[in-house]
């Protein structure tokens, strides 16, 4: 089956540090989404990638779909302690009706105040 | 803002149980999934719904799984018989349609089986 490759596994920043995470493919995904997610929360969407090449922003926050098809990276700039949490890539081929996302493992970011 | 609801919050049940999870799509949305997340662990796609019939089913989605849209508002998934590795966060999420790529997940429903 498709893999998301996301790295890194976790991130220990200072409050005011900019953050890069990325996720690789070993196939080509159509649609990159990144997700946020509390503790005992469902994801949340942050940013959608429709299209190779895109960039994307929402707030401090910057997504790119990677050339290829088969990457993509999201930047937090200035992090806050809110940022704390989980962050998701997922992506899906959209291919016909099929939507389903196979999702990276995530990315663990603490930020000290 | 429309959002996705789902009941209960905490499903605290017996192995060999059976247990219905409920979901609420956002109203005018057209493909439905259910998501499974172990503690720790990623998101794992289950199934998805779509014109009242099951469109694309995981390996996880078992026998044991079963998905309903039994009126027009609600989305259900049904345990049959409950294992203790069913445990996990189960999320619903919805969709628009073509185009509507972006799917809206729901706050979860934590399953503890014992």
């Amino acid at each position: 089956g498709q893999q998301l490759n996301q790295s890194p596994q976790s991130m220990f920043i200072q409050e005011g540090e900019d953050v890069s995470m990325n996720c690789t493919s070993s196939s080509i995904f159509n649609t990159w989404l990144w997700y946020k997610q509390d503790p005992g929360e469902g994801p949340v969407l942050l940013i959608a990638l429709y299209k190779a090449g895109e960039l994307t922003s929402n707030g401090r926050l910057t997504a790119q779909f990677g050339i290829t098809r088969k990457d993509s990276f999201l930047n937090i700039s200035a992090s806050i302690p809110s940022d704390v949490g989980i962050y998701f890539c997922a992506g899906h081929p959209r291919l016909g009706s099929n939507y389903k996302l196979t999702f990276g493992k995530g990315t663990l970011l603490t930020v000290n105040p | 803002e429309p959002e996705v609801t789902q009941t209960p919050s905490h499903q605290v049940t017996q192995m060999g149980q059976e247990v219905i999870l409920r979901c609420v799509p956002i109203s005018n949305h057209l493909y439905f999934y259910w998501y499974r997340q172990i503690l720790g662990q990623k998101v794992e796609f289950l199934v998805s719904f779509y014109n009242n019939e099951i469109s694309e089913k995981s390996e996880i989605f078992d026998d044991q799984f079963s998905v309903e849209r039994p009126d027009g508002s609600n989305f259900t998934l049904k345990i049959r018989s409950t294992k203790l590795e069913d445990s996990a966060m189960y999320f619903c999420a919805s969709t628009g349609g073509a185009g509507g790529d972006t799917q809206y997940f729901g706050p979860g429903t934590r399953l503890t089986v014992l």
